[in-house]
């Protein structure tokens, strides 16, 4: 069974625009993590956050975490046509289905 | 670096074959596992590693035998092929603790 589940399921925007995607889990988690796959490709980790941490940024990526609530966003700032792919966050190697962004030119 | 290498990429298989995904990876990580990805269903884990003669079960065993002889290699087997194991195969490894996992690049597998 799946542990996370994203949402949207899919999502498309202009490039610039930011993009947020949320994940709800169900169980008590260590950390979440959110990784990326390109098309036809492997997956990539983004981004790790602890139970304990409330937010985290890496360049262009924000993620938040409300462990009351059981529910984490990816925030993509001023995204970029190469941003197009899907995402997918994780807890104790259990996936979520993901969310498709299409960021367009 | 090569990371976490798959082969073959491709593969087409009667129903019934049987054959051997492989993964290797050269980062000395002791967690290995293996998971299938369908269309709007994510990743599922199949079997897992932590170290070298030690392996266990995922969500989704049933048809699939795995060994781990090395801490390199961690290879996948279909024991008699059906069209429900028609997937995308990943391996990945990671760390002990296995917190950030590291992907190889993927096996297509069609069972007709």
């Amino acid at each position: 069974s799946q542990q996370g589940e994203e949402d949207p399921q899919a999502l498309s925007i202009q490039e610039g625009e930011n993009a947020t995607m949320n994940c709800s889990y169900k169980t008590s988690i260590n950390n979440l993590q959110w990784y990326r796959q390109n098309s036809g490709r492997g997956l990539v980790h983004l981004i790790l956050i602890r139970s304990n941490e409330r937010e985290k940024h890496s360049g262009r990526l924000r993620v938040t975490l409300d462990t009351s609530k059981k529910s984490s966003s990816l925030l993509i700032t001023a995204s970029r046509a190469a941003d197009t792919a899907s995402y997918f966050c994780a807890t104790d190697e259990r996936f979520g289905a993901g969310t498709r962004l299409t960021v367009k030119p | 670096n090569a990371g976490v290498t798959q082969t073959p990429k491709f593969q087409v298989l009667k129903t019934g074959q049987s054959m051997t995904l492989q993964c290797a990876q050269d980062m000395n990580h002791e967690y290995m596992s293996w998971y299938r990805q369908d269309p709007g269903m994510g990743l599922r884990l199949i079997h897992y590693s932590v170290g070298a003669g030690i392996t266990d079960q995922g969500e989704v065993p049933n048809g699939y035998n795995v060994s781990r002889s090395t801490t390199e290699d961690f290879p996948l087997r279909l024991l008699s092929a059906a069209p429900s194991q028609t997937s995308v195969y990943f391996c990945a490894s990671s760390y002990p603790g296995g917190e950030k996992l590291f992907f190889g690049s993927g096996t297509q597998l069609s069972v007709l």
